[in-house]
């Protein structure tokens, strides 16, 4: 089965609160992961990335937290706006920057 | 600011056909990775490529090839084209291999 899945295919959230992404791990060697946004026709585009050694990386409106403990990412994104409406996929180093991808969560933003 | 560019950006091709895909990675960056998208699936991976070795192969069979020039552009060559070929071609490139990757457009291939 594949290392990297998300918690929820689908998430609805109303403009200006706050979203939260899951996503599950299995291998617990990894060392590194990203977060990706995907817009329709679009390739992925890199949010926010964090390394093993560290439980927690902000950046604009975005913050990744990492439990290495349960194996357990998510993504948090303040204030979410119309133009966060994407497919969210999370990344896993599987050795060289290869990278695994979950199966994603499609945000939608509702006015 | 060019980034990762591909073509085409999409084409049909017949069951049992050949397909070669191409991609220019940003200016400088050495390594370029192929992934394979399905439709409602996360990308997977074919190939990486870094001063034009192959430094991995994902779980896709033989008529799956790949190289990289001098330039560091990439092609991704397809075989014996089967209906569940049909996807989107990711290339990503990044400067070398340990380092963040940038994607392109894709280039979306229909099979019929």
């Amino acid at each position: 089965g594949e290392s990297v899945g998300l918690h929820l295919p689908t998430l609805s959230v109303q403009e200006g609160d706050n979203s939260i992404i899951n996503c599950a791990y299995s291998n617990s060697a990894s060392d590194y992961f990203i977060w990706y946004k995907q817009e329709s026709g679009k390739g992925p585009q890199f949010i926010i990335d964090i390394r093993s050694n560290m439980d927690k990386r902000q950046g604009q409106r975005v913050t990744v937290l990492l439990n290495k403990t349960v194996k357990h990412l998510s993504l948090q994104i303040a204030a979410t706006q119309p133009g966060d409406s994407a497919v969210y996929f999370c990344a896993e180093n599987i050795g060289d920057y290869k990278l695994s991808f979950g199966a994603g969560t499609t945000v939608t933003v509702r006015a | 600011d060019a980034g990762v560019t591909q073509s085409p950006t999409h084409l049909i091709k017949t069951r049992g056909q050949h397909v070669t895909l191409r991609c220019s990675p940003i200016s400088g960056h050495k390594s370029v990775s192929w992934y394979q998208q399905v439709l409602g699936q996360g990308p997977q991976f074919i190939f990486q490529y870094y001063e034009k070795e192959e430094r991995g192969r994902g779980n896709f069979p033989d008529r799956f090839s790949a190289r990289q020039f001098p330039n560091y552009s990439s092609e991704l060559n397809v075989n014996a084209l089967l209906l569940g070929d049909s996807a989107l071609y990711l290339c990503a490139s990044s400067f070398s291999s340990g380092a963040e990757a940038f994607f392109g457009q894709g280039t979306r291939l229909t099979v019929v």
